[in-house]
């Protein structure tokens, strides 16, 4: 089991463009979540998927922000037009419903900087 | 709606100290409740969990009871090490619903020699 992993692990981009990030669960794991943590904070909620359904979006979560998970297994997020202020780590994590339903375990983030 | 609240940090301890963070919650419900750590250049870190009150979830030296009557999960170790220093968050789940983490806002850890 190698853990959860995000790549790109850095991504450097400009105002306007668009991004898109990469999420690989651990394996047999049904639900990913994805979250996004800025300096000083928390990580904040924004979506989260059993197997390739969306169950929940966060407000956070823009019109210009979309995830998908097409065959249950990886996940991409992918902001469009982006702005300073999605400037964050940009965190998986992954769980698996049963037995253990409520222990998500965590990638090491995508870090996100718009310049 | 859920929220949880730790101590501002930075805590400064000397290594072979007793560290405590508090971490006090505010739930709908019986939540799950967790402490993940973040070191320096990295992702969170599953330290320890605990599921239903008067549980006590433990690991690599930390400690932390989950208290329903003053609702609060407070992270203790005995002895510190300057390889302890790292960032600590307290977090909570709705029990059983695998659902989104609410997470405090971290308390950062440095231990010096």
């Amino acid at each position: 089991d190698t853990g959860v992993s995000q790549d790109p692990r850095h991504k450097i981009t400009k105002r306007g463009q668009n991004v898109t990030f990469r999420c690989d669960p651990i394996s047999e794991h049904n639900r990913l979540y994805w979250y996004r943590q800025t300096l000083g904070q928390g990580p904040e909620f924004l979506t989260y998927f059993q197997n390739e359904a969306q169950l929940e979006k966060s407000r956070l979560l823009s019109n210009r922000f979309s995830a998908e998970r097409p065959k249950g297994s990886f996940s991409t997020l992918e902001i469009q037009r982006t702005e300073q202020g999605d400037s964050a780590m940009y965190l998986c994590a992954s769980s698996l419903v049963v037995p253990d339903t409520d222990t998500q375990y965590f990638g090491p983030g995508t870090r996100l900087t718009v310049l | 709606g859920n929220s949880v609240t730790q101590m501002e940090g930075p805590v400064t301890l000397s290594e072979e100290a007793f560290l405590t963070i508090n971490c006090t919650y505010t739930a709908t419900g019986y939540p799950s409740l967790f402490w993940y750590v973040q070191y320096p250049g990295e992702g969170l870190q599953l330290l320890l969990k605990a599921t239903k009150a008067d549980d006590k979830g433990s690991n690599k030296g930390f400690e932390a009871t989950y208290r329903k009557e003053t609702t609060s999960f407070h992270l203790e170790k005995g002895s510190v090490q300057v390889s302890d220093s790292a960032v600590y968050f307290c977090a909570l789940i709705k029990s059983g619903t695998a659902s989104k983490l609410t997470f405090g806002t971290g308390t950062r850890l440095q231990v010096t020699l």
